[in-house]
């Protein structure tokens, strides 16, 4: 089966707080993602990126940026974290190549910047 | 993107096959229809997607219509563990963007 872990399930930080993200799969995949989901707002794409090193803007990008210097590890990072970043993040990956491959999410950070 | 209607809840009773439509008058010749759920406090959990078969895998079926504007997933012996947000999607171009509607709140009962 398909693991993509990430590293705190409830994180709470600061106003201003440089604050990393962190997401691991184990299936080799190409591909990877970054959502965000709030309530009535559904699941919103920030950033993804489709190979090491490389990265495409989402739907939502502003005040966030990523890494992808593995291809099993996609970092998610809030340079100065807002209370408007309080939220629950997904990290999601998919193999490459078939584009009908399914995306496997994480069970996801909330965050809550105080 | 194209988009999908669902409705906003439904119930079912245990033991029995739950139903769940989506429209999706709007999609596109080469968008695939995928079925995500999400249980309370975790990520969505992947459960089938198609083209223009209808698909069936150890979760459910998905029946798509001729005309592929609207589909139907169908768990057949719900169970609890069932309950759900279950979110029809269709595939966007590009670099396998998924789109997330605000779904559909199953909820099983004994």
């Amino acid at each position: 089966d398909v693991k993509v872990t990430q590293s705190s399930r409830y994180l709470v930080k600061r106003t201003g707080e440089k604050v990393f993200l962190e997401c691991v799969q184990d299936m080799d995949h190409e591909n990877m993602f970054w959502y965000r989901q709030d309530p009535g707002l559904g699941l919103r794409l920030i950033y993804f990126s489709y190979d090491v090193k490389m990265k495409e803007k989402g739907d939502i990008p502003e005040g966030y940026s990523v890494s992808r210097e593995k291809k099993e590890r996609f970092s998610l990072i809030l340079e100065s974290a807002s209370t408007n970043q309080t939220s629950m993040y997904l990290c999601a990956s998919s193999s490459g190549g078939q584009n009908n491959s399914p995306l496997h999410f994480g069970n996801g950070t909330r965050l809550t910047v105080t | 993107d194209a988009k999908t209607t669902q409705p906003t809840s439904m119930d079912c009773a245990e033991g029995r096959a739950a139903n769940l439509p989506c429209n999706h008058s709007t999609i596109s010749g080469n968008e695939y229809v995928y079925w995500y759920r999400q249980i309370h406090s975790q990520g969505p959990q992947y459960i089938i997607h198609g083209l223009k078969n209808n698909e069936t895998n150890e979760m459910a079926s998905l029946i798509i219509t001729e005309d592929r504007k609207s589909s139907t997933l169908i768990l057949p012996h719900a169970t609890l563990r069932d309950t759900a947000v279950y979110y029809c999607i269709l595939r966007g171009t590009g670099f396998q963007k998924l789109v997330f509607g605000t779904g559909t709140r199953l909820l099983v009962s004994p």
